[in-house]
């Protein structure tokens, strides 16, 4: 069982499109996280949050606890953003974390 | 503040060697954790650490040993690898508790032949 799950699995947009990628997870957790890993291998935290929404430049990250479910939006997506992204959770019991399978994203010009 | 380093960065192995991949954190973070990465499968966790003299097994344990004498190091050691242990690994440290940001080491690359 994949206690989170990610879609899509693949995404290509094409330059300037708003892209959209979701996260649900069955687990209870404290933090959800969504990282991004560039094809160099290399794994960046690009958010960490319990509640709400944050926005880092033109990602913008959602949260509904009730729900189950975060959403990461790129908004005027570039070339430069072409990598997997990946969703995670702290669970709120043991301190494990939970990951997703990714979701590959490739921007074309 | 060099975050995790993670070494190597490449390891080719022939079945039966045995070899160590280091981690280490300047943080002071309490958790650390080792995680391989397989296609289409996600990061699994091998072994975590919650503090020194802590370890404990994650979902994918078998092959692999750790050990935690410091705070700062969490090495993760393959006694006699297999072609299955062929993956990469990657290593992770982060504060206990909620709200814990997580940092990852570059990654290692390491084949079984």
């Amino acid at each position: 069982k994949n206690e989170v799950e990610q879609s899509p699995q693949n995404l290509t947009a094409q330059e300037g499109e708003f892209i959209t990628i979701n996260c649900s997870y069955s687990v209870g957790i404290s933090a959800l996280h969504w990282l991004q890993q560039h094809p160099g291998g290399g794994i960046v935290s690009l958010f960490m949050l319990s509640s709400g929404k944050k926005k880092h430049g033109r990602l913008i990250a959602t949260i509904n606890i009730q729900e189950k479910h975060s959403s990461l939006h790129i908004t005027a997506s570039h070339p430069r953003d072409s990598a997997v992204y990946i969703c995670a959770v702290n669970s709120n019991t043991g301190n494990q974390f939970y990951f997703g399978t990714g979701t590959s994203l490739t921007v074309i010009p | 503040n060099a975050g995790v380093t993670q070494t190597p960065k490449f390891q080719v192995l022939k079945t039966g060697q045995s070899m160590t991949l280091q981690c280490a954190q300047d943080m002071n973070h309490e958790y650390m954790s080792w995680y391989r990465q397989d296609p289409g499968m996600g990061l699994r966790l091998i072994h975590y650490s919650v503090g020194a003299g802590i370890t404990d097994q994650g979902e994918v344990p078998n092959g692999y040993n750790v050990s935690r004498s410091t705070t700062e190091d969490f090495p993760l050691r393959l006694l006699s690898a297999a072609p299955s242990q062929t993956s990469v690994y990657f290593c992770a440290s982060s504060y206990l508790g909620a709200q814990s940001g997580a940092f990852f080491g570059q990654g290692t690359r390491l084949t079984v032949v």
